[in-house]
Parts: structure tokens; C-alpha cells; sequence
């Protein structure tokens, strides 16, 4: 059965000089490598938004062209777990940040979640 | 790249059949059958319910169905439960190899 577990709950305050988040995404019950994973976020009442991709075999990445120059998406296939950073935050990153296994360019599991609030 | 176009609602009474239409262009429906629909219950996480315009995912139910025509894609729900009450949002791949959500619809069970 497929699983992702994301990390907790964050909260942080923009502005700050080099203020950023890290969330993981921690996969079991499927061969690490054989899928990507994309990130998603979806702002408080507002609907899905797509961030990225990283193909968790060689490394690769798509971001979203809004996000270019303040994401990375990284993995480490020895714990089968992927991480998501977002730089420079405001409170417009204030978001629920999801990962889901992307298979053919559907979203076939997703993760439970992560609360990142972004406030003074 | 903009967002799919969804109706921000649609209702339905118990039994009846409602679609839930999401428009797009020739960089993203049009051009792909690489379509798929996601149900998202209020704080829960989005689960796929549709894949290549019209796949089920094992242990979906067969009153889901999708399609597409053109630039524009569809899902439709038969039989409506009180349980289908949720948000609907669309998505697809895109020649610039991202992926694309569409607005979102609420789908209320009267």
C-alpha cells in the first residue's frame, strides 16, 4: 500500500532575511525511484496549485515558472524520502503544502499534508 | 500558465446526474489526454478519481465517468450521494511540461 507521510506543521516569519521552509515527504510501499513526486499548495479557501516535479530516479526538475529561482526540490533515495524549500517567504506562501506520487501525470497518492503559516 | 476554468458550483438532488465542465486550451487539454479529476473533502487531501480523461482508478465508483471534447473536459456524476458533496478540481499536463489545475467546483447535494 502506498504511503506518504509529510513532516509537521511550520510556522514562520516573513520578511526575515533568508526566511524559508523545508518539507518532507517520507514515501513506503513502492519502489522509491520508480515514480516523481510533485508539490502541490493550496492557499486557505483557495484551490490546488501546482509547485513542481522531481523525478526521484536521476534527480531532474520542473517547477512552476512563479516559484523559479525560490524553490528546489531534492530526494534522498536511501531514506525514500523528498524534500520541498521554498526561500525568500511572505504571506502569500502561507499554504496546506501536499506531495503526491505523480504517475503519468496524474496524482495516484498523496501525502497528508503540511500547515505552513507564514506571519508576523 | 493560467488556471483551467471551472464553474464554481453545481448542484444536484439526491439520484439526479450533474457534469462539471474545465476549459483549457491547445497547450494543455487540447493538445493531451493526459486529463484528471480530483475530489477534496473540507480538510482532508485530494484523491484522484478520474486519469486520461476518462480511467477510473481501481475503487472508484463507475457513477464517476470523464470526457473530453476540443479544449475542454468533463466530469460527470450519475446517480448523485450525499457523500459525492465536495470540491471538484481538474488538472493537466501541459506542452511546457508543467502541470495545470483548473479554479475548482463546489458540488452541493441538495
Amino acid at each position: 500500500q502506498v504511503h506518504l507521510v509529510q513532516s509537521g506543521t511550520e510556522v514562520k516569519k516573513p520578511g526575515k532575511t533568508g526566511a524559508s521552509v523545508k518539507v518532507s515527504c517520507k514515501a513506503s510501499g513502492y519502489t522509491f525511484t520508480d515514480y516523481g513526486i510533485s508539490w502541490l499548495r493550496q492557499a486557505p479557501g483557495q484551490g490546488l496549485e501546482w509547485m513542481g516535479w522531481i523525478s526521484t530516479y536521476s534527480g531532474n526538475t520542473i517547477y512552476a515558472q512563479k516559484l523559479q529561482g525560490r524553490v528546489t526540490m531534492t530526494t534522498d533515495t536511501s531514506t525514500s524520502t523528498a524534500y520541498m524549500e521554498v526561500r525568500s517567504l511572505s504571506s502569500d506562501d502561507t499554504a496546506v503544502y501536499y506531495c503526491a506520487r505523480d504517475v503519468n501525470y496524474k496524482f495516484d497518492s498523496w501525502g497528508q499534508g503540511t500547515l505552513v503559516t507564514v506571519s508576523s | 500558465q493560467s488556471a483551467l476554468t471551472q464553474p464554481a458550483s453545481v448542484s444536484g438532488s439526491p439520484g439526479q446526474s450533474i457534469t462539471i465542465s474545465c476549459t483549457g486550451t491547445s497547450s494543455d487539454i487540447g493538445g493531451y489526454n493526459y486529463v484528471s479529476w480530483y475530489q477534496q473533502h473540507p480538510g482532508k487531501a485530494p484523491k484522484l478519481m478520474i486519469y486520461e480523461v476518462s480511467n477510473r482508478p481501481s475503487g472508484v465508483s463507475n457513477r464517476f465517468s470523464g470526457s473530453k471534447s476540443g479544449n475542454t473536459a468533463s466530469l460527470s456524476i450519475s446517480g448523485l450521494q450525499a457523500e459525492d458533496e465536495a470540491d471538484y478540481y481538474c488538472s493537466s499536463y501541459t506542452s511546457s511540461s508543467t502541470r495545470v489545475f483548473g479554479t475548482g467546483t463546489k458540488v452541493t447535494v441538495l
